[in-house]
């Protein structure tokens, strides 16, 4: 079957830097999302990988290892308003979308 | 107004009641999508519509029925609902419905809650 894991929590500290990983096991590869979730809100697009390496976008950057099945999120110089859930998705080789079931990353000042 | 709306917000239904959820885009896209989210779940696929098909999860109950009149407008009908369908249901849409880099913009959700 298809799968997607990724931590249920986590927490970090103001200022700091964290990492959400996420594993995967599809039928194919078309692309792996990451979204953004505040809680009460609607998901938001954070980041897509086709290609093996790192795409950064401001103080957000994503991973990808195809032949590993492994992606991260890294967040630097965290913020409060960073509190939210990441979802982790994979586009398998039906263009179907498999989901985690997110992880939610706590900020502590 | 531009985005995704999803109306109503919160609806709390008994299990006998008929109701329906809208949800409108005003991006021009030509694909429209209906997920369910429980908690610390993933996010389940129920119906997706497009200019290419109309793809349905064959998991889902019949008490859930689609509707999509047109490009823009999506519509849930919801009637004899059990107390385990209560979860948020986000409408999102994207500009097809098979492509690679297939963003999705979700609605901010409709929180069910059966009584």
């Amino acid at each position: 079957g298809q799968n997607i894991d990724q931590p249920t929590e986590m927490t970090a500290t103001e200022g700091a830097i964290v990492q959400i990983n996420c594993t995967y096991q599809t039928s194919g590869f078309n692309g792996l999302f990451w979204y953004q979730q505040h809680a009460g809100e609607a998901p938001t697009f954070l980041s897509y990988n086709v290609l093996d390496g790192l795409e950064e976008k401001g103080r957000f950057s994503s991973f990808l290892s195809r032949s590993k099945g492994y992606s991260y999120l890294l967040l630097k110089e965290l913020q409060m308003k960073d509190s939210a859930s990441y979802l982790c998705a994979v586009m398998d080789s039906n263009y179907q979308l498999i989901w985690g079931a997110g992880t939610k990353l706590i900020i502590k000042p | 107004e531009t985005g995704v709306t999803q109306t109503p917000r919160h609806l709390v239904m008994g299990m006998t009641n008929k109701k329906s959820l809208k949800c409108e885009q005003h991006l021009g896209h030509n694909a429209m999508y209906w997920y369910k989210q429980s908690a610390k779940k993933p996010l389940e696929l129920m119906f997706v519509y497009s200019l290419e098909e109309r793809v349905e999860n064959n998991s889902v109950p019949s008490r859930f029925s689609p509707e999509c009149p047109n490009s823009s407008h999506l519509f849930l009908h919801l009637h004899t609902l059990q107390p385990e369908d209560s979860a948020l249901y986000l409408c999102a849409s994207s500009q097809g419905a098979r492509s690679g880099a297939n963003v999705l913009t979700f609605g901010a959700g409709s929180r069910l809650t059966v009584l």
